[in-house]
Formats: C-alpha cells, sequence, structure tokens
C-alpha cells in the first residue's frame, strides 16, 4: 500500500525566514512519481512539482528547492526568504508508475502561515 | 485561458435533497477526478472517469453518483444518502490516466448542509 506522511500539521514563521515542509511516504514500487500541490485560501490546489523515483537531482526554483532522498523515503520542500503570499496549505502526493490517476495517494496536509 | 470551472462556489443544501456540483475544462483532457477534502485532511477521490461514458467509483463513492458525457464535463451528484456531505469538493483533470501526470484542480465548491 502507498502512504504519504506530513507529520507538521501546522508551522508559523515570520517574513523572511526559511521553512522546510517534510514529506514521508512508503511505496513498493520501484518506479514512483512525487507531487507537491500548494492549496491557497482560495481553495484551488496549484501544482508546484514533479519528481521521477529515478531521479534524484535536487530542484530550485526561485525561492522554492526539493530536497528528494530515497534512502530516507523523503522529498522535502524548503521555501527561502518565505513571504506573506506564501501563507497556504501544502500537499506532498505519491503516484505509481503503474497506477492510473485514480491511484494518487495526498498526505494530510502541512498548513504554513508567514506573518509579516 | 485553459482551466477548470467549477460552480457555484458555495452551495447549501437541506437535508434529503440531491445537488449537482458542476466540473468544466477546456484543457482537452481524457481523464478527470472527483475528490473530498475535510478540514485537516488530505484530499479523498470519489469518482473518476478515463474517458466520455466512463467513470470508476473511488475510495468514499457512497452516496454520490457522476455522468461522463462530454470530455469536458463531469458533474458530481451529492444524493440523499449521503450522509455526512458537507465538505469541500475539488474537480480535477489530467492529460492521461496514468501515474505521473499531474493533475490540474478547479477553485472547488464548498456544500454546506442545513
Amino acid at each position: 500500500a502507498q502512504k504519504v506522511t506530513q507529520a507538521q500539521t501546522e508551522i508559523s514563521v515570520v517574513e523572511k525566514e526559511d521553512v522546510t515542509l517534510d514529506c514521508v511516504y512508503e511505496t513498493r514500487d520501484t518506479t514512483y512519481y512525487l507531487f507537491w500541490y500548494k492549496q491557497p485560501p482560495s481553495g484551488e490546489l496549484v501544482f508546484l512539482i514533479r519528481r521521477n523515483s529515478f531521479d534524484e537531482q535536487n530542484e530550485i526554483s526561485g525561492r522554492y528547492s526539493w530536497n528528494f532522498q530515497k534512502s530516507t523515503s523523503s522529498f522535502n520542500f524548503t521555501i527561502t526568504a518565505s513571504q506573506v503570499v506564501d501563507s497556504a496549505v501544502y500537499f506532498c502526493a505519491l503516484s505509481g508508475r503503474d497506477n492510473y490517476g485514480q491511484n494518487f495517494v495526498f498526505g494530510p496536509g502541512t498548513r504554513l502561515s508567514v506573518l509579516p | 485561458d485553459g482551466g477548470i470551472t467549477q460552480s457555484p462556489k458555495y452551495l447549501f443544501r437541506k437535508e434529503g435533497q440531491n445537488v449537482t456540483l458542476s466540473c468544466e475544462q477546456n484543457l482537452n483532457h481524457d481523464a478527470m477526478y472527483w475528490y473530498r477534502q475535510d478540514p485537516g485532511q488530505g484530499l479523498r477521490l470519489i469518482y473518476y472517469s478515463q474517458i466520455v461514458n466512463d467513470f470508476q467509483k473511488g475510495d468514499i463513492a457512497e452516496g454520490y453518483s457522476v455522468s461522463r458525457e462530454k470530455k469536458e464535463s463531469f458533474p458530481l451528484t451529492v444524493t440523499s444518502a449521503q450522509k455526512n456531505p458537507t465538505a469541500f469538493y475539488l474537480c480535477a483533470s489530467s492529460n492521461g490516466d496514468r501515474g505521473y501526470n499531474e493533475q490540474f484542480f478547479g477553485p472547488g465548491t464548498r456544500l454546506t448542509v442545513l
């Protein structure tokens, strides 16, 4: 069975602080895909990144960076110099290569509050 | 602009009534999905459709029904059989139904049962 754990339910930081959101997954698949989504107060989930299990290179996109470590089954998300607009719920998700889209497994989400 | 629209944004229902939530996409995606989100929880799959005129139950399909008569439309009906329908409902679509296809989401409908 596949499972995604986001142990941090809520995080509060002050603007300009760096913050890391943790994601730990479980899967028996050798090929799988990991995703991060952002859900701002408006409600719509916004796709941020997809990472293939065979590509362990870390990725940076502006203030966002992702650290994928197969050895610890983790796919952590770091926001550098956080801003108030980063306040949202962030979801990590997992899907297997042989799965269809109906088998996306979402974590429970981490609510990030960035205070001015 | 391509995207997914859901209507209405807020919906109030009396107990015992059926209501239908609209979901339309102009992304030309074959696959569409309905999720339910409860406070503090992740998304749970209600129904999905890989192609027109075909749909499958997800993890929590009881009390819900769907149709997929057109590629761009995937309405969800919340029936009176759904015992606890108050929740936030999200529609999504993907270009292909494989696990590596990221899903794109609409803005959601918040349903409240009075």
